[in-house]
């Protein structure tokens, strides 16, 4: 199986500061990488998908990147609404693997 | 619109059985494989079970092998995850996916003495 090794797992930034999290494979999956955002309550929001390619509607200030077997989500000029949990997600086999996720906390 | 909507859930004791259904609407059912991930309370996701877009091949977690069964109805647009020997550490929320971007809106299960 594929797993996901993703840090940090929890971080405060300030408001208007930028971010980056990680995420490591344990074997090469080329650019099968998806992040999500996750609010309390909801499902996870598709942020990005094939390590780079922004999903439609999601503000130019998240950007993905990586590939082979190392990924980074960065987020930049944060605001408030960004508060919220992230995960990487392998896509390159049929069973997903999740990342143990990443807290963000906007101060 | 793709929509996936969930039902079924509940409180269950250990050793029962709980069916969690997903509808699906807005897209082509019979075409799109479909995933099961669920999220214990304040932790992680984590991937449960795929079927594929005719319901011959489906793929488990090892932590559900044999006790979880996923099927589907094409002609219903329905999706279903029979879920049998229930554990306590089977309590989460459960989300069917199409893809990365349609979840449904999540059905807590709670498997508790």
């Amino acid at each position: 199986d594929i797993q996901m090794t993703q840090s940090p797992s929890s971080l405060s930034a300030s408001l208007g500061a930028g971010v980056t999290i990680t995420c490591r494979a344990s074997q090469t999956i080329s650019s099968y990488v998806n992040w999500y955002q996750q609010k309390p309550g909801k499902p996870p929001k598709l942020l990005v998908y094939s390590a780079s390619t922004l999903e439609s509607g999601v503000p130019s200030r998240f950007r993905g990147s990586g590939s082979g077997t190392d990924f980074t989500l960065t987020i930049s000029s944060l605001q408030p609404e960004d508060s919220a949990t992230y995960y990487c997600q392998q896509a390159h086999s049929d069973s997903w693997t999740f990342g143990q996720g990443t807290a963000l906390e906007i101060k | 619109e793709v929509q996936l909507m969930q039902s079924g859930g509940g409180l269950v004791q250990p050793g029962g059985s709980l069916r969690l259904s997903c509808a699906a609407s807005g897209f082509t059912f019979s075409t799109a494989w479909m995933h099961w991930v669920r999220q214990a309370p304040g932790k992680g996701l984590v991937w449960v079970s795929l079927i594929n877009n005719d319901g011959r091949t489906t793929i488990y977690a090892d932590s559900v092998k044999g006790r979880f069964t996923l099927s589907r109805d094409n002609a219903k647009n329905m999706l279903y995850l029979q879920m049998d020997n229930l554990r306590v550490d089977d309590t989460a929320v459960y989300y069917c996916a199409r893809d990365g971007r349609s979840w449904g809106q999540g059905t807590l299960v709670t498997v508790s003495p």
